[in-house]
């Protein structure tokens, strides 16, 4: 069975700092991660995928995450925070075997960025 | 514009009666899957469907049902609401069963009261 924590549910952050949004996930086969930002009253956006490779991954608005296998972690970061980044953040999990092709959410992380 | 259009927007129900929720898709994904969204949960998969005239059950099921009679559309219904599904019910579609991004329409919000 695969599963996925957010660290935190909700990160409050002043408008240029940097901000990390942690997620960690356990799963006994390899893994593709995923991480998905919700605005308000909105469907669900990719915001970067690891499948393979580097694992250091860049996506939209300037985010990244960095794949860490011994860590079981997939943590997203952004080195200046804007206002519109305010939303809330998914992480998720595609695991192989069973589960391979459904994802499997985090809980969420509220990030709010104030002026 | 291509995507996935869901409907209603938000519809309020009667506890025990019968509700079906939209999903349409111009992708043509083969995967479609519902989720709902709940304050502290994320989204929890309640049905899937790997191809049109396949179906599975997600994490959630009990409730619910669903139908992939062609590419296009997967309906979710509900036979008697209860109160409990109260939530944000997301459709969503992939290309195929696989290390792919999941693509999310804009949700319709359900209270059964």
């Amino acid at each position: 069975a695969q599963s996925v924590t957010q660290l935190d549910s909700q990160v409050p952050v002043f408008e240029e700092a940097p901000v990390e949004l942690r997620c960690n996930y356990s799963s006994s086969v390899s893994v593709y991660l995923f991480w998905y930002v919700q605005y308000p009253n909105q469907g669900l956006q990719l915001l970067l995928k690891y499948l393979s490779g580097s694992t250091l991954v860049k996506g939209i608005n300037g985010f990244e995450a960095e794949f860490n296998k011994s860590q079981t972690s997939f943590h997203l970061r952004k080195p200046s925070v804007h206002i519109s980044d305010t939303a809330e953040y998914f992480c998720a999990v595609n695991a192989g075997g069973t589960s391979y092709g459904k994802l499997t959410f985090g809980q969420g992380t509220i990030l709010t960025v104030h002026p | 514009i291509a995507g996935i259009t869901q409907a209603p927007t938000s519809q309020i129900l009667a506890a025990g009666r019968r509700m079906t929720l939209r999903c349409t898709q111009d992708m043509r994904h083969n995967a479609m899957y519902w989720y709902r969204q709940d304050l502290g949960l994320g989204l929890r998969l309640i049905h899937y469907s790997n191809t049109a005239g396949t179906t599975g059950k997600g994490e959630v099921p009990d409730g619910y049902s669903v139908s992939r009679a062609n590419t296009d559309d997967f309906p979710l219904t509900l036979a008697s609401a209860v109160p409990s599904q109260t939530s944000v019910y997301f459709c969503a579609s992939s290309p195929g069963v696989g290390p792919y991004e999941q693509y999310f329409g804009p949700g319709t919000r359900l209270t059964v009261t």
